[in-house]
């Protein structure tokens, strides 16, 4: 299957920073990619959809201005947690779509974040 | 709207079986199936595509009601690895976006 590679796998950082966390499909093009986002004991959310080269659709109640999306290539996309603040704790997980259609979607391995 | 799992948890030995019900109050375009092990990313298990398909993965299987708006998934002689979350997920546009059921966790004991 596809492969989605995602940096880093954890990260702990201070309150009030921000932090970045990249996507990248390594053997295929990703047309769209999504983030997720899991609290323990929770199922996973979808945060957004990115399509390349275009601004990136949040769902409802998701800060765009807190979580900034980036996808500048068909290979990469990044998020980047603004002014982090312990609540954003989580784990926060991308998957990438080729294109094709009634196919599974194909994840990354999660980043677990934890702001202290 | 999240698709609703029942039961939430389970508690199964070694060679039981074990149906996770997956509900969804929109129509359903196909319904995928994901297990999850703490701290890890979902692994894919099946997609089903059109009401009335079922399909088997080893001893997993599941099938899809398009008209009910439902999946089940079923797992036969159950083993220690099958111990995980259980999640499944909706593909209202058919291009991979997926919202995730409510879960179920499953636990397999000796």
């Amino acid at each position: 299957g596809a492969v989605v590679s995602q940096h880093p796998s954890w990260v702990i950082c201070k309150s009030g920073t921000s932090v970045k966390i990249e996507c990248r499909s390594l053997d295929f093009q990703a047309t769209t990619m999504f983030w997720y986002r899991q609290f323990p004991k929770q199922s996973l959310m979808l945060m957004a959809t990115s399509n390349e080269g275009s601004k990136a659709t949040y769902e409802q109640g998701v800060e765009k201005d807190k979580f900034l999306i980036n996808h500048a290539s068909l290979t990469l996309s990044t998020l980047t947690v603004t002014s982090a603040h312990p609540e954003d704790s989580s784990f926060y997980i991308c998957s990438a779509s080729g294109g094709a259609k009634n196919t599974e979607a194909f994840f990354g391995q999660g980043t677990r974040l934890t702001v202290v | 709207q999240q698709p609703v799992q029942s039961p939430q948890a389970v508690i199964l030995r070694e060679g039981e079986d074990a149906v996770i019900n997956c509900s969804s109050s929109k129509a359903l375009y196909s319904v995928h199936w994901y297990r999850q092990k703490h701290g890890e990313a979902p692994v894919f298990l099946m997609i089903l595509l059109k009401g009335g398909e079922q399909k088997g993965h080893e001893k997993i299987s599941a099938s899809f009601n398009e008209k009910k708006q439902q999946s089940s998934l079923y797992l036969t002689a159950s083993q220690l690895s099958y111990s995980g979350t259980y999640f499944c997920g909706t593909d209202s546009g058919g291009y991979q976006k997926v919202t995730f059921g409510t879960g179920t966790k499953l636990q397999v004991i000796p």
